[in-house]
């Protein structure tokens, strides 16, 4: 069965450092999503790509975040100068036709821990 | 501000019986909704969803609609202890759009 998978599972890394999530979407899908989750909050929606640009993007989402899809099959989110509270879980999610009759599928996420 | 609201729980029920959960939201232009099942420290994971009034089974879960009241619910027949989780209403409002998570309701169902 086809399935978003999202590497690191796990990164560390100190305040100020960048890091970059990746993300391989499901092969078919077209609009792809990045969320976040603080840990004992609810998943929060940062960023939606769509034909390779930015459809809608959170508050959260401020100039120290980007995403980028590099090739046909990567979706990234690159995150500049890290900070505390960027500490969550970190969900990539795609979709064939977009969410309005069809249903996003999330990959198993990566524990971002800032230190 | 749109919003998606859930009791947080925990609910608890016995094993075999039927667990129901609820969930409301705020703006009426909501055009699809989705149940996911996340397991502590786990992604969610799709459950069912659904876009017109009234009900949708599959299998041991349905899902009710009503637009009129802005009201979605889950009932889980059958409960079993693997069913255990936190279960997560969301909304859609536009083709594309974000998902908009409610905060999620814990159930516990107990052998």
């Amino acid at each position: 069965e086809p399935e978003v998978t999202q590497t690191p599972s796990h990164q560390v890394t100190q305040m100020g450092q960048e890091v970059i999530l990746r993300c391989v979407p499901i092969s078919n899908h077209l609009y792809f999503y990045w969320y976040r989750q603080i840990l004992g909050q609810k998943v929060e929606f940062l960023v939606s790509f769509y034909n390779n640009e930015i459809s809608e993007k959170s508050e959260i989402f401020d100039d120290q975040f980007s995403v980028e899809r590099p090739d046909g099959s990567n979706f990234t989110l690159k995150i500049r100068s890290t900070k505390l509270e960027d500490s969550a879980m970190y969900f990539c999610a795609s979709s064939d036709y977009g969410t309005l009759n069809t249903e996003a599928f999330f990959g198993q996420g990566t524990r971002l821990t800032v230190v | 501000q749109k919003e998606v609201e859930q009791n947080s729980g925990p609910l608890s029920v016995p094993e075999g019986a039927i667990a129901s959960l609820n969930c409301t939201y705020s703006d009426r232009g909501s055009q699809s909704f989705f149940w996911y099942r996340q397991y502590s420290g786990k992604s969610p994971e799709l459950i069912m969803s659904i876009y017109s009034n009234g009900d949708k089974e599959d299998g041991r879960f349905t899902a009710q609609l009503n637009k009129a009241s802005q009201y979605v619910s889950l009932l889980i027949r059958d409960s079993q202890p693997s069913d255990s989780a936190t279960y997560l209403c969301a909304a859609v409002y536009n083709q594309g759009g974000k998902l908009i998570f409610g905060q999620g309701t814990e159930l516990s169902v107990k052998p």
